[in-house]
């Protein structure tokens, strides 16, 4: 069955230390792939894509996303995080074509920053 | 901000009734999608719409429909409302009817049902 699976729910990380949150998926072929941040009472916001090519993609605020097929997964880094990136973040992916695929959500990750 | 606007942002109703949740899209953005967030189902995905027509559905029950109308605003109808429908309700929009996945989310409508 089509999943997507982050394996921590909560995580607590000092300002200025680094960050790397967790994603697994399920799927027979290579998904596009997808991370967005929920701030407290804030819509969700995309950080960064994985469609193809280098696996190693470039975000928003600083966060970057590696993708290893091997492993299925696409774990989202970053190097110093701010207290500002306090929020819950979500993996996504899109199963299926795109003129038909649906972007199913993983049950996110909520990140705690401490001074 | 997204440029996706969501009304009401709260609504407190009870059980049995009916509301219905607005969303405008993006200027120009010709699919709406519509997503449920509560803690213990997380983020679904109920349902797309592209230029008017239903493009693909997820886990939307019967008790609830959506439609978008011709200047592509969208509506939620959820009907016969029980407990477990409360949650956070996003729309969210793109340009085109291809899910790439590349959405833009409004703030949500917090749905309270008592």
């Amino acid at each position: 069955a089509q999943s997507v699976t982050q394996p921590d729910i909560h995580i607590t990380v000092s300002e200025g230390a680094s960050l790397e949150l967790r994603c697994n998926y399920s799927y027979g072929a290579t998904p596009y792939l997808f991370w967005y941040v929920q701030s407290p009472g804030q819509g969700l916001q995309l950080l960064l894509k994985y469609f193809s090519g280098d696996t190693l993609v470039q975000g928003i605020k600083g966060f970057e996303a590696e993708f290893k097929r091997s492993q299925s997964s696409f774990n989202l880094r970053k190097p110093s995080v701010h207290w500002s990136d306090a929020a819950e973040y979500f993996c996504a992916v899109v199963f299926g074509s795109s003129n038909t695929g649906k972007l199913i959500f993983g049950q996110g990750t909520t990140l705690q920053v401490k001074p | 901000d997204s440029g996706v606007t969501q009304t009401p942002k709260h609504l407190i109703t009870a059980t049995g009734q009916r509301v219905t949740l607005r969303c405008s899209p993006r200027s120009g953005d010709l699919s709406v999608y519509w997503y449920q967030q509560s803690l213990d189902q997380g983020l679904q995905f109920l349902i797309q719409y592209y230029n008017g027509e239903e493009r693909a559905k997820g886990n939307i029950l019967e008790r609830f429909s959506a439609q978008q109308f011709p200047d592509l605003h969208s509506e939620l109808n959820l009907s016969s409302l029980e407990l477990g429908d409360s949650a956070l309700y996003f729309c969210a929009s793109n340009p085109s009817g291809r899910n790439t996945g590349e959405l833009f989310f409004g703030e949500g409508s917090r749905l309270t049902v008592l």
